[in-house]
């Protein structure tokens, strides 16, 4: 089982980026998957979720700005994320789960929004 | 949202020694607790789910207890690659949400 995310990068407040978490060894249609984030020196912080057919969840704090999505066919999930924010820096994990919980997590992408 | 409390902050515990988390839910949670450790620079890894289930391969060291608002973690006797930081992390309703962390450290 392995989860490796990419796109992490340094962006400009207001820009977008969108993040990659590709899956081998599940499949990501069959798991709760889920996006957390740790900004620098902080604590664990939900960000989205994505599960069942395609019903997705967000934190108020991304919920408009953030798209949770997945390609069954590339086996990836995916984190499109606009209107980024300073307080959105920090490190993006993946990670599935049966359910709400997250049993197997990805190393994790940086995402700096400074100027 | 129901926001995770986690006592205390820093535990200060001797290799050898029993160490014992509390963590606090603002609403029942029911027994939907998961307990996840993580060391620096490291992703988060899941030890405990349903509130007192441990991951397969997690040491009997290891354990949860509780239900409702009120969840302890404990380590029974604490090994040197036992030093982390935990957090646990309610899955009872969304926003799926986590506590802020206990860091346990050598004494």
């Amino acid at each position: 089982v392995q989860l490796v995310e990419s796109g992490g990068d340094l962006v400009q407040p207001g820009g977008s980026l969108r993040l990659s978490c590709a899956a081998s060894g599940f499949t990501v249609i069959n798991n709760y998957m889920t996006w957390v984030r740790q900004a620098p020196g902080r604590g664990l912080e939900w960000v989205s979720s994505i599960y069942s057919s395609d019903s997705t969840k967000y934190a108020d704090s991304v919920r408009g700005r953030f798209t949770v999505s997945r390609d069954d066919s590339k086996n990836t999930l995916y984190l499109e994320m606009n209107m980024l924010r300073a307080e959105d820096t920090a490190v993006y994990y993946c990670a599935r789960g049966p359910s709400g919980y997250s049993t197997f997590w990805g190393q994790g992408t940086l995402v700096t929004v400074s100027s | 949202e129901i926001v995770m409390t986690q006592s205390p902050a820093t535990l200060s515990v001797s290799p050898g020694e029993r160490a014992t988390l509390s963590c606090r839910a603002s609403q029942s949670v029911n027994s939907n607790l998961a307990w996840y450790q993580q060391k620096p620079g490291q992703a988060p890894r899941l030890l405990i789910y349903d509130a007192s289930t441990r991951v397969s391969g997690i040491p009997a060291r290891f354990s949860g207890s509780g239900s409702g608002t009120e969840f302890t973690f404990s380590i029974s006797s604490l090994q040197s690659e036992d030093f982390a930081v935990y957090y646990c992390q309610q899955y009872n309703k969304w926003p799926l949400t986590f506590g802020g962390g206990t860091k346990v450290e050598i004494k």
